[in-house]
């Protein structure tokens, strides 16, 4: 079976810093998708960045990049020029590739933002 | 942008009853999933809908659970007769008809049982 550890319950960065959350899993498989979702205080499950383990290439969103290391099943989340508004839980997730499998996550990391 | 809807926001039932939780998943999507998120606890895979019927279910998802999709828009989970321990954050979740599109997720319906 998939797991998802994400060993950091809570971390914090001050306003304008980089803070790099970090992410591991274990699978069998050879092809599947990795996530990070955030979840604000509002509730909401917000898809943050995708990586597909096909591509060798590091996946970047604006602020947001990951440091995918395939063969040590890592998936680190790195917020550059944090800001207030990224304050929120961070969740890492696994999905096997196929339209219709589930997600498995991580039990979250807690991330402060300090003015 | 199109958004998963669920109703209600806040649900409070007393145990044995039953309670249905409702999602409009996004319109031009066709998988559909429920998750629950126990207080301080992971996000976990109840179910998943493609074509009317469930494609894989967890442990949890018991004979108390089931899900519906009643017409071309809502999808519904039902707990038959609820207990203390089903109350949790549940989230509905849909995506399209492609392996590499993400789930994309609703605010999430808080079920209190008493």
């Amino acid at each position: 079976a998939q797991t998802v550890t994400q060993s950091q319950p809570e971390m914090s960065v001050q306003e304008a810093e980089t803070v790099t959350l970090s992410c591991t899993y274990d699978t069998s498989e050879s092809d599947y998708y990795l996530f990070w979702y955030k979840q604000p205080p509002s509730r909401q499950m917000i898809l943050v960045i995708r990586q597909e383990a096909y591509k060798q290439q590091n996946a970047t969103e604006n602020r947001f990049s990951v440091n995918f290391q395939k063969a040590a099943k890592s998936f680190s989340l790195k917020i550059s020029d944090s800001q207030l508004g990224d304050a929120a839980m961070y969740f890492c997730a696994y999905r096997r590739s196929g339209s219709n499998y589930k997600l498995t996550f991580g039990k979250g990391t807690l991330l402060t933002v300090n003015p | 942008e199109p958004e998963v809807t669920q109703t209600p926001s806040h649900q409070v039932t007393q145990m044995g009853q039953e309670v249905i939780l409702r999602c409009v998943p996004i319109s031009n999507h066709l998988y559909f999933y429920w998750y629950r998120q126990i207080l301080g606890q992971k996000v976990e895979f109840l179910v998943s809908f493609y074509n009317n019927e469930i494609s894989e279910k967890s442990e949890i998802f018991d004979d108390q659970f089931s899900v519906e999709r009643p017409d071309g828009s809502n999808f519904t989970l039902k707990i038959r007769s609820t207990k203390l321990e089903d109350s949790a954050m549940y989230f509905c979740a849909s995506s399209e008809n492609a392996s590499n599109q993400p789930q994309h997720f609703g605010d999430g319906t808080r079920l209190s049982i008493l």
